[in-house]
């Protein structure tokens, strides 16, 4: 069973750059079959996708977000990691990240959020 | 670019049946891929509970079914129980942004 599990601080300033990683175990990002994209959730709000990476590293990106983010991978650790720059409150939220088959939406695994409070 | 419309909320009484609906705006929208369904517990991640229109994941309840036709798509709960409270969300990908896409979420709420 695939597990993800993402790490980094729960609090930002604002203007500064958020950053994440989501460390997989029982499967292998390297997989062709999958893209690794990370999800957030506002409090009280529904689900936004942010993005995914690619085993390449190819990456696509929400147009609403595209020029504040960047999501890169690391095969040899077996991880990905977000980073989202200049943030404000608006950018508080759940972060989740999360496997989804290749061109579906089929988010077949979730990690367990982390929430990420930008304030000064 | 895709839009999903669902309804903010829905609501029944224990035993009931009760379906939540995933609204495209055009046939390329929801006509053109597979349908997926989340489900939310308060407090907790979001889980796959309908892949491909109408496909249960493994452990997915068999009172749960989807479907699709047309521009539009479903989310039935059949014999409703008090731990099917939670938000429920549709996706789809959008092949003209090459990305998925998110409905804004159906709060349901079990009298």
């Amino acid at each position: 069973q695939v597990q993800l599990q993402e790490s980094g601080p729960g609090l930002v300033k604002p203007s500064e750059t958020l950053s994440l990683t989501c460390t997989v175990s029982g499967g292998s990002v390297s997989s062709g079959s999958y893209y690794w994209s990370w999800i957030r959730q506002p409090p009280g709000r529904g689900l936004e996708w942010i993005g995914y990476v690619y085993f390449s590293g190819s990456a696509n990106y929400n147009p609403s977000l595209k020029s504040r983010v960047t999501i890169s991978i690391d095969t040899s650790k077996n991880q990905f990691s977000l980073n989202l720059r200049s943030v404000t409150a608006a950018d508080t939220a759940m972060y989740y990240c999360a496997r989804e088959g290749r061109s579906s939406s089929n988010f077949d695994n979730w990690g367990q959020g982390t929430l990420v409070t930008v304030s000064s | 670019q895709s839009v999903l419309t669902q309804p903010p909320s829905a609501s029944g009484t224990p035993g009931q049946r009760v379906t939540i609906s995933c609204s495209g705006s055009t046939y390329s929208n929801i006509g053109s891929s597979y349908v997926y369904w989340y489900q939310q517990l308060p407090g907790m991640t979001p889980k796959l509970l309908i892949y491909n229109n109408n496909q249960r994941p493994s452990g997915v309840s068999d009172r749960i079914s989807g479907s699709k036709s047309g521009t539009s798509a479903s989310l039935a709960i059949s014999g409703l129980r008090s731990e099917d409270e939670a938000d429920y969300y549709c996706a789809q990908w959008d092949d003209s942004l090459s990305s998925p896409v998110f409905g804004g979420g159906t709060k349901l709420t079990v009298l």
